[in-house]
């Protein structure tokens, strides 16, 4: 089932914070942050695992509750470059079932100068 | 190092005819995944190669196909295209065990 984020929608001005949740009805064992810039790919910003491992970018911060299944993205000091769609993307257990996420339908999040 | 590379960049097909879409992985990777980017259903995920073996399938009917080949190489087919199959197809690398998916720039087929 697909995990619900929220806000939809974050307009933020420069050096303002956000945080981005990602809910999930399921137990979770991975989330997964992505970035997508208009017209080009998303990127990879930070694997949360059960267990509290992370793997990821240094200026980005994230949390994992595993009892609440929910995960946050926090955005400190926002920049321009941070405009774009944020996902989160939910992993199965397994090193079988890396490719395989399950994505929230993405937050908008506009930095404005 | 060389990105995901996606083949072909923009398309575009009437209804009924079938379409095929190349993925080239980042060197050394053996899992090629798929997923489908529509503004209405977001990302959906469709399948998922690792060394020549489908090993996770997502719900799409029978017209998406895919294989890999033996240097990761991937494509996937759409049969009998259908208005609602216009979408931006990514495809996306693993090495497996960091579990990062590095992606394409897709394929943005257009079906008329």
């Amino acid at each position: 089932q697909q995990p619900v984020q929220s806000p939809q929608a974050v307009i933020l001005r420069e050096g303002e914070d956000a945080v981005i949740n990602c809910s999930s009805s399921k137990a979770l064992y991975s989330v997964h942050w992505y970035r997508q810039k208009h017209g080009e790919a998303p990127v990879f910003l930070m694997i949360l695992l059960k267990g509290g491992e992370q793997k990821g970018h240094e200026k980005i911060s994230a949390s994992f509750n595993e009892k609440k299944q929910q995960s946050s993205l926090y955005l400190t000091a926002s920049q321009l470059s941070y405009s774009g769609t944020y996902f989160c993307g939910t992993g199965a257990h397994g090193s079988g079932n890396t490719g395989k996420l399950i994505f929230g339908q993405g937050t908008t999040l506009q930095v404005k100068p | 190092k060389a990105g995901v590379t996606q083949t072909p960049r923009y398309l575009i097909k009437t209804r009924g005819q079938q379409v095929t879409l190349s993925c080239s992985p980042i060197s050394g990777h053996r899992s090629v995944s798929w997923y489908q980017q529509t503004p209405g259903q977001g990302l959906q995920f469709l399948f998922e190669y690792f060394s020549e073996t489908q090993r996770n399938k997502g719900n799409f009917p029978g017209r998406f196909s895919g294989r890999q080949f033996s240097n990761s190489r991937s494509e996937m087919n759409v049969s009998t295209l259908e208005l609602g199959d216009s979408a931006l197809y990514l495809c996306a690398s693993s090495a497996g065990v960091s579990g990062e998916l590095f992606f394409g720039e897709g394929s943005r087929l257009t079906v008329l």
